[in-house]
């Protein structure tokens, strides 16, 4: 079993509209979530991080927890095409190796024009 | 200077060969990382290093080596290299806090190498 899943996609959403991109991990004591965005050829960028079951907003980008559900996802408002990328998720454990970052596959984005 | 250096940029290499991937950062963080991509496969764990002591193997350690020659400077090797070791490479850093817990800052992360083994 996957320890962070996320749906490889791609994923098309015209510009302006709102990208969601979901995220399901495994252990259930996981304590910190990021998302990434990394561009064909580049290396990943943190663009959010989460603690707590909630909302956390910046600028146009949401990322959503509960952990109850053991899900977490990212909401891009008004997206555009250079928001076009993959975008991954990131989870760290508690204790022992799992304190280390463990990365969905990750999810392509394409913004159409 | 970038935070995070990889080098070579890119790498061909043939079967059996020995090669070093050199990653050096100017941030003074003690954690550091390298991971492989493959397409469909996200990143993976090779090793991890919190200290120049303190070295970790990650989830797919076997054909590899590291070493942390100083806090700034981490390095991976591949003592015979093999076909399917073609991937990007990347070494990351981290942060700490220095109140509360540890270890919840995300990573940065080198521009890459892209390995070929041919």
């Amino acid at each position: 079993q996957k320890e962070v899943e996320q749906n490889s996609g791609p994923l098309s959403v015209p510009e302006g509209a709102i990208a969601s991109l979901n995220c399901t991990y495994s252990d259930r004591v996981s304590q910190s979530f990021f998302w990434y965005r990394q561009y064909s050829g580049k290396s990943p960028e943190l663009i959010m991080s989460i603690y707590s079951n909630g909302d956390k907003e910046d600028g146009r980008f949401t990322a959503q927890l509960n952990k109850a559900s053991q899900y977490v996802s990212l909401l891009i408002r008004d997206s555009q095409p250079s928001d076009s990328a993959t975008y991954l998720c990131a989870v760290r454990g508690r204790s022992g190796s799992a304190r280390q970052l463990t990365f969905g596959s990750g999810t392509q984005l394409t913004v159409l024009p | 200077d970038a935070d995070v250096t990889q080098t070579p940029r890119n790498r061909i290499t043939k079967t059996g060969k020995r090669i070093m991937l050199e990653c050096s950062q100017t941030k003074g963080h003690d954690r550091m990382y390298w991971y492989r991509q493959d397409p469909g496969l996200g990143l993976r764990l090779i090793y991890y290093s919190f200290d120049v002591k303190d070295i970790n193997k990650g989830e797919i350690s076997d054909g590899y080596s590291v070493s942390r020659q100083a806090q700034a400077k981490f390095s991976l090797s591949l003592e015979s290299a093999i076909p399917n070791q073609t991937a990007l490479y990347f070494c990351a850093i981290q942060g700490v806090r220095n109140t509360g817990g540890a270890g919840d800052y995300g990573y940065t992360f080198g521009s890459g190498t892209r390995l070929t083994v041919v």
